[in-house]
């Protein structure tokens, strides 16, 4: 069974530019979430999506966006770019987005912003 | 809120000696406790996993018991090898009833060498 792909590994932007990444779950998973994580902050939480609902958000400004497709794929969208959301970028999956099932990880989108 | 306090790093060990990382939590509502283990270049990967009070994950040598009483989730392995070297992120997650959504919610992390 193939594992969460994030895609792409690794991306350089400019600030004020947007930026795009995408996350394809396990098959079957039906529930994406997404977690910035930095030497400074640690792991954080941007947002959770099940069944191509946005269920919950974290503390993260409007910049930051997301969807899910029909085939729960994700992709998440950060606008206006800024140098502090240099960062990995990571995409968990979960069968049925409840609190006892563990997330899957996928291995990051390393995105620097200059 | 929720939050995770683990011990910082870095933690350097020899081959074969006796791994102890602290974590304790506070959470409203009951969690669920997890590890999970980084190793460089990678994202995460569940180590083990504990959903009730007493409870005793174990995975690869790795054992953690929930304490609610301390609200507690420590994490042990007998004898570290040098694989073993990776980050450790102790977690929990509560789900939210209301709109049937969850989060983890992380520690730090914890930097793990082990010296041949």
């Amino acid at each position: 069974k193939a594992g969460v792909t994030q895609t792409p590994r690794y991306l350089i932007k400019t600030r004020g530019q947007q930026v795009t990444l995408s996350c394809s779950p396990i098959s079957g998973h039906r529930s994406v979430s997404w977690y910035q994580q930095t030497p400074g902050q640690g792991l954080q939480f941007l947002f959770e999506y099940f069944s191509e609902t946005q269920r919950n958000k974290g503390n993260f400004p409007g910049r930051f966006s997301g969807r899910q497709f029909s085939n729960s794929r994700s992709e998440m969208n950060v606008s206006t770019l800024e140098l502090g959301d240099s960062a990995l970028y990571l995409c968990a999956s979960s069968l049925v987005g409840q609190g006892d099932s563990p997330l899957h990880f996928g291995n990051g989108t390393r995105l620097t912003v200059t | 809120g929720n939050s995770v306090t683990q011990m910082e790093g870095p933690v350097t060990l020899s081959e074969e000696a006796f791994l102890t990382i602290n974590c304790t939590y506070t959470a409203t509502g009951y969690p669920s406790l997890f590890w999970y283990v980084q190793y460089p270049g990678e994202g995460l990967q569940l180590l083990l996993k504990a959903t009730k009070a007493d409870d005793k994950g174990s995975n690869k040598g790795f054992e953690a018991t929930y304490r609610k009483e301390t609200t507690s989730f420590h994490l042990e392995k007998g004898s570290v090898q040098v694989s073993d070297s990776a980050v450790y992120f102790c977690a929990l997650s509560v789900t939210y009833s209301g709109a049937g959504s969850y989060q983890l919610t992380f520690g730090k992390g914890t930097k793990l060498s082990v010296i041949p």
